[in-house]
C-alpha cells in the first residue's frame, strides 16, 4: 500500500523558509502517470493547492504562491521536497503532501499523507 | 482565476439522502472529483472523474457533472458520512478546490 509521510519543522520563524520533505513508500515516485503534490490547509480553513511536481522535475504551481514557492524532486531517494521562502502568520497551516494522477482522464489526488502542522511565529 | 462554489453547510437526517453542489463556469466540460475530510484526518478522494467510485468507497457515494454544476449525492447517509466534502477540477494548468461543503447528519 502507497504512503506518503511528510516531515519537517513543526515551527517556523517569520521571513524565514518553510521546508517539508514527504517521503513515498510502498511505490514509486518515477511513475509516469503520476505527479506528487503539496496542499495545505489552514486551521479551521478549505483546502489551499500549493503546487505539483513529477519524478522528471515538471512542476505546476498555484500563481498565488509561486513566487515564494520552490518544489523539487529526488528520485533516489522516493521524495519530493516544498520551500516557502518569507513565510509570514498567513502562512501556518496543516501541509499534506499527496500523490496526483495526472491526464486526459482528470487529475486528482488518490493518496495523501497524514499532513504536518507548521506554525509560524516568533 | 477560476473558482468553484459550494454551500458552507448541507444538513441531512440519518438515511435520507444528500446532495452537495458544486458550481463553477462550463464545470461540465471538465472532470470534477470530491474529497471526504472527517475532523483530523487527511482528504479522502471519494469520487473521481465526475462519477466513479474508488476501491473501498460505498456505493452511496455517486457523483454527476453537467453544464456548471457537478453534484456528489451520499443515499442513505449515516452519521460517519458526518464531514467536510471539497470539489475540485483542473484548469488552465492549475488544481481548484471549492471552498468546502460541511455535511452535517441529524
Amino acid at each position: 500500500q502507497l504512503q506518503l509521510q511528510e516531515s519537517g519543522p513543526g515551527l517556523v520563524k517569520p521571513s524565514e523558509t518553510l521546508s517539508l520533505t514527504c517521503t513515498v513508500s510502498g511505490g514509486s515516485i518515477r511513475t509516469i502517470s503520476y505527479y506528487w503534490g503539496w496542499i495545505r490547509q489552514p486551521p479551521g480553513k478549505g483546502l489551499e493547492w500549493i503546487g505539483i511536481i513529477n519524478y522528471s522535475g515538471n512542476i505546476y504551481h498555484s500563481p498565488s504562491l509561486k513566487s515564494r514557492v520552490t518544489i523539487s524532486v529526488d528520485t533516489s531517494k522516493n521524495h519530493f521536497s516544498l520551500k516557502l521562502s518569507s513565510v509570514t502568520a498567513a502562512d501556518t497551516a496543516v501541509y499534506f503532501c499527496a500523490r496526483q494522477m495526472h491526464g486526459y482522464g482528470g487529475n486528482y489526488f488518490d493518496f495523501w499523507g497524514r499532513g504536518t502542522l507548521v506554525t509560524v511565529s516568533s | 482565476s477560476y473558482e468553484l462554489t459550494q454551500p458552507p453547510s448541507v444538513s441531512v437526517s440519518p438515511g435520507q439522502t444528500a446532495s452537495i453542489t458544486c458550481s463553477g463556469d462550463k464545470l461540465g466540460n471538465k472532470y470534477a472529483c470530491w474529497y471526504q475530510q472527517r475532523p483530523g484526518q487527511s482528504p479522502v478522494l471519494v469520487i473521481y472523474q465526475d462519477t466513479k467510485r474508488p476501491s473501498g468507497i460505498p456505493e452511496r457515494f455517486s457523483g454527476s457533472n453537467s453544464g456548471n454544476t457537478a453534484t456528489l449525492t451520499i443515499s442513505e447517509t449515516q452519521g460517519m458520512d458526518e464531514a467536510d466534502y471539497y470539489c475540485q477540477a483542473w484548469e488552465n494548468s492549475t488544481v481548484v478546490f471549492g471552498g468546502g461543503t460541511k455535511l452535517t447528519v441529524l
